[in-house]
């Protein structure tokens, strides 16, 4: 248990649905993310938040798009999909989201899109 | 930005020690390396980072060379549990871009 908790731990939706992926830290960190981790690729960044402000875009696609309500919650949601974005999606948290930091993530959500 | 390459697999045998090479020839001098293992379902645990110094905790040893161009990863003691992919990273100051390789697939063999 890492403090780091995903929901759901699966989920399949087909292109045209809404859905949403929750993440929960119960570490007291000020910084989180989502990565992407697809079958063939290295784990790929694609936002951070720090202080519930979103610190790092990187390039997403806008039919991926972030909510973070406060510093202990962060969301992702999701619409109009395509089946390449079938991936196991992971959040992390971190203290401040300084460089010399450890991330710890969450389970992580294996979505699959049909 | 700097890359790193690291062996896909690797075999150790049990209570033996289990070294992982990663090579990271064009890393900038203020970029940390990192090390995770992710465990199948599971997401990346961290498990060491450290700048130039060689660095210890109660989960293994980081040797950087001298040039910082490579380092390696030493469990001390496998056990089969340690089984996981094994991933070498670098993060620069002021960055939030963790950037993994491929990772290492490292089975202890009992």
């Amino acid at each position: 248990e890492t403090g780091v908790t995903q929901t759901p731990r699966h989920l399949v939706m087909g292109m045209t649905n809404k859905k949403s992926l929750k993440c929960e830290q119960h570490l007291g960190h000020n910084a989180m993310y989502w990565y992407k981790q697809s079958a063939k690729k290295p784990l790929e960044l694609m936002f951070v938040y720090s202080l519930e402000e979103r610190v790092e875009n990187n390039s997403v696609p806008s039919r991926f798009s972030p909510e973070c309500p406060n510093s202990s919650h962060l969301f992702l949601h999701l619409h109009t999909l395509q089946p390449e974005d079938s991936a196991l999606y992971l959040c992390a948290s971190s203290q401040d989201g300084a460089s010399n930091e450890k991330l710890f993530f969450g389970s992580g959500t294996q979505l699959s899109v049909l | 930005d700097a890359k790193t390459t690291q062996p896909p697999s690797m075999d150790c045998a049990e209570g033996r020690a289990a070294n992982l090479p990663c090579n990271h020839s064009t890393i900038s001098g203020n970029e940390y390396v990192y090390w995770y293992r992710q465990i199948h379902s599971q997401g990346p645990q961290y498990i060491i980072h450290g700048l130039k110094n060689n660095e210890t905790n109660e989960m293994a040893s980081l040797i950087i060379t001298e040039d910082r161009k490579s380092s390696t990863l030493i469990l001390p003691h496998a056990t089969l549990r340690d089984t996981a992919v094994y991933y070498c990273g670098h993060l620069g100051a002021g960055s939030y871009q963790l950037t993994f390789g491929k990772g290492t697939k490292l089975s202890v063999i009992p």
